[in-house]
């Protein structure tokens, strides 16, 4: 597709339930990322991913946490047991090549909102 | 350590006046640097980049931002501001090894008729 379509637009867990996110990067895009933006402040780097591979987790928080992107689905955000610090807006991002500016933008999906009771 | 810096929170200004959003940044290789613009609910759009070349890029929407290296800033800049800007500012910085950006906290700017 031309935009990076993400899902649900919100999802409402309770404390300690799993949510899953997902997002389909613009075709022919080789890296996905995500980011975390909390309250309306800044964006968190959480990983990112060079086709299926990770390319880069460094943000990623170590427990609770896991991303995918496989072959011919979209990719996925996972957070098992979420706590209530986990509530925020959850953005996918996708460009064609690694570096930023020169081998095209980075275009950003809507977000997916993400509410934990 | 690598981070952007946006000083002001909140900025208010007048319909038709000038506009400069601050942004200044700690990088330890050459930066790419990036304004964007965050309407509410909405994901982000790029309104301007700078990797090399000319210091003073021109964007979209009547923006422009200057680099300045001996002072590690990358101002935004509008000569006159029309109410339909009034968003979320995001000021980022990247780099050719990883790709990932760093976003400043953001500025809101609110318009006024």
């Amino acid at each position: 597709g031309e935009e990076v379509a993400q899902t649900p637009k919100h999802l409402v867990r309770g404390e300690g339930q799993k949510a899953k996110l997902y997002c389909a990067p613009i075709k022919g895009h080789s890296y996905v990322f995500w980011y975390q933006q909390v309250l309306k402040n800044e964006f968190k780097f959480l990983i990112s991913f060079q086709n299926e591979n990770v390319f880069d987790e460094t943000g990623m928080p170590k427990e609770r946490f896991s991303a995918k992107c496989l072959p011919n689905s979209p990719c996925s955000l996972e957070i098992q047991a979420t706590k209530l610090e986990d509530s925020a807006v959850y953005f996918c991002a996708s460009k064609r090549g690694k570096i930023p500016g020169s081998d095209g933008e980075l275009f950003f999906g809507e977000g997916s909102r993400l509410t934990v009771l | 350590a690598q981070s952007v810096t946006q000083p002001d929170i909140h900025i208010t200004v007048s319909e038709g006046a000038s506009l400069e959003l601050r942004c200044n940044y700690s990088y330890g290789a050459t930066p790419y640097l990036f304004w964007y613009v965050q309407s509410p609910g909405q994901g982000l759009q790029l309104l301007l980049k700078y990797f090399s070349g000319d210091t003073l890029v021109q964007g979209i929407k009547g923006f422009e931002a200057e680099f300045k290296r001996s002072q590690s800033s990358f101002n935004l800049r509008k000569p006159s501001v029309h109410w339909s800007d009034a968003a979320e500012y995001f000021c980022a910085v990247g780099g050719s090894n990883t790709g990932k950006l760093i976003f400043g906290q953001g500025t809101t700017l609110q318009v006024k008729p």
